[in-house]
């Protein structure tokens, strides 16, 4: 069972690059990497999934390297908006394979 | 219209009570999902059901349980609630079982007094 950790909190301030990393020391083969973000009061909502190397989307990016025992999320250029809590899940690979979140990041982005 | 929907949004309720909350999803999808998350925001799954059949069930009481009626719908019945049963509770659906997307709804707070 991937056991996944996250740091618990982060701070940055508008226009800058944040990435956050996850630890999965004990992910499966065929276990993918999924990235939510959640405003306060609302459901998770996806951002952005992966399996190894790099992924790409209009609003971040994922790197996740060879050993895929960590992964991070980038987000270029946060704005206010941007001040939520992001969790990486881990788990799927395998119809029936576990779903573990990472505890979460509390991300605040300052003016 | 609302992808995932939970009802209801609030609910308080004494201890002992039983109490259960609904899921509905018009996404078309085949599996969905209840989570738990706690006052320290962690989220942990519960079940998990595809095409009505349960393909996840986690370590949680025997007093919690899903019900599927038809694919689109997964309700959570809980017995005996205890004052430890406080939490969100969320919903979610996906495409396929495994590593798809999930939505999520907007979540049920219970309160057990």
């Amino acid at each position: 069972l991937a056991k996944t950790t996250q740091p618990i909190s982060m701070d940055s301030y508008e226009g800058q690059e944040v990435n956050i990393t996850c630890s999965h020391n004990n992910i499966a083969t065929n276990d993918y990497i999924t990235w939510y973000q959640q405003f306060p009061s609302q459901g998770p909502r996806f951002i952005i999934q992966g399996y190894k190397t790099k992924v790409t989307n209009e609003v971040a990016s994922l790197f996740i390297p060879a050993d895929r025992k960590s992964s991070t999320l980038s987000l270029p250029r946060v704005s206010l908006s941007d001040t939520a809590v992001y969790y990486c899940l881990v788990g799927g690979g395998n119809a029936g394979n576990m779903l573990t979140f990472g505890g979460g990041t509390r991300l605040m982005v300052k003016p | 219209d609302t992808a995932v929907s939970q009802t209801p949004k609030y609910l308080v309720t004494q201890m002992g009570n039983d109490k259960s909350i609904k899921c509905e999803q018009n996404l078309g999808h085949d599996t969905m999902y209840w989570y738990k998350q706690d006052s320290k925001k962690f989220l942990k799954i519960m079940f998990s059901y595809n095409n009505k059949e349960l393909i996840i069930n986690e370590t949680v009481p025997n007093r919690f349980s899903p019900k599927s009626p038809d694919k689109a719908h997964l309700n959570l019945h809980i017995n005996s609630l205890e004052l430890g049963d406080s939490a969100v509770y969320f919903c979610a659906s996906s495409q396929g079982r495994g590593g798809w997307e999930q939505y999520f709804g907007p979540g049920t707070r219970l309160t057990v007094t």
